[in-house]
């Protein structure tokens, strides 16, 4: 198995709802990583998550929370978003977090937020 | 600012014809230098990866190459085939002071090959 699954694929939500993106890789990876992504802009990167602890925040706002129940899973809760929040969704894992390790995209969620 | 650009911003060509997508980068240190390609609506999926000391990497038909002197690097696509359009990413990789590596992304090139 050499692919990251993500669901749903697509996502609406209200500014009020409480809604969670998931992520999962069976390769064994133990580095895993969300991104956003605007129409037409490069990836963004969120949070890295390295042996299941949270090693890099990119000053993400706190309605985003993001979870590693075990290390083949990566969550990102979402509360109480802002239209401006509706994007592309991308979780990565690789082998480990060191710059030599590539790191492999899952297909994303498009999250719209109204 | 972004660190990484490339150019040209968008591209068509006809297919079977070649092309060749530029990346300049100005981040330093440098561990590594990716070519990403990202269909609409998908992840990036990884083409080449090319670290300080190598000149140039294939993958079937695409073919990068790395000047860290100058802080560039091509892609060149041979024989282009309609399912090649996409986005193609330059993405440089640097080490962080406190450890891990920094992923900067450069904003993409649009290739779109048509009959």
């Amino acid at each position: 198995d050499t692919e990251v699954t993500q669901t749903p694929k697509h996502l609406v939500m209200g500014m009020t709802n409480k809604k969670s993106l998931k992520c999962e890789q069976h390769m064994g990876h133990r580095a895993m990583y969300w991104y956003k992504q605007k129409a037409k802009k490069p990836p963004e990167l969120m949070f890295v998550y390295s042996y299941e602890k949270l090693s890099i925040n990119e000053s993400v706002p706190s309605r985003f929370s993001p979870e590693c129940p075990n290390s083949s899973l990566l969550n990102l809760h979402l509360h109480a978003l802002q239209p401006e929040d509706s994007a592309l969704y991308l979780c990565a894992s690789s082998q480990g977090e060191g710059p030599r390790w590539t790191q492999y995209f899952g297909p994303g969620t498009r999250l719209l937020v109204l | 600012k972004n660190q990484v650009e490339q150019s040209p911003q968008s591209l068509i060509i006809l297919e079977g014809k070649n092309c060749t997508l530029q990346c300049n980068y100005t981040v330093s240190p440098f561990s590594n230098l990716r070519w990403y390609k990202q269909d609409t609506g998908r992840g990036p999926v990884s083409l080449t990866i090319m670290t300080f000391s190598e000149n140039t990497k294939s993958n079937g038909r695409y073919t990068a190459t790395l000047d860290a002197d100058t802080k560039q690097s091509s892609l060149h696509i041979t024989a282009s085939q309609l399912s090649d359009s996409a986005s193609y990413i330059c993405v440089v990789t640097a080490p962080l002071k406190g450890g891990g590596n920094k992923l900067t992304f450069g904003t993409g090139t649009q290739l779109k090959v048509e009959l």
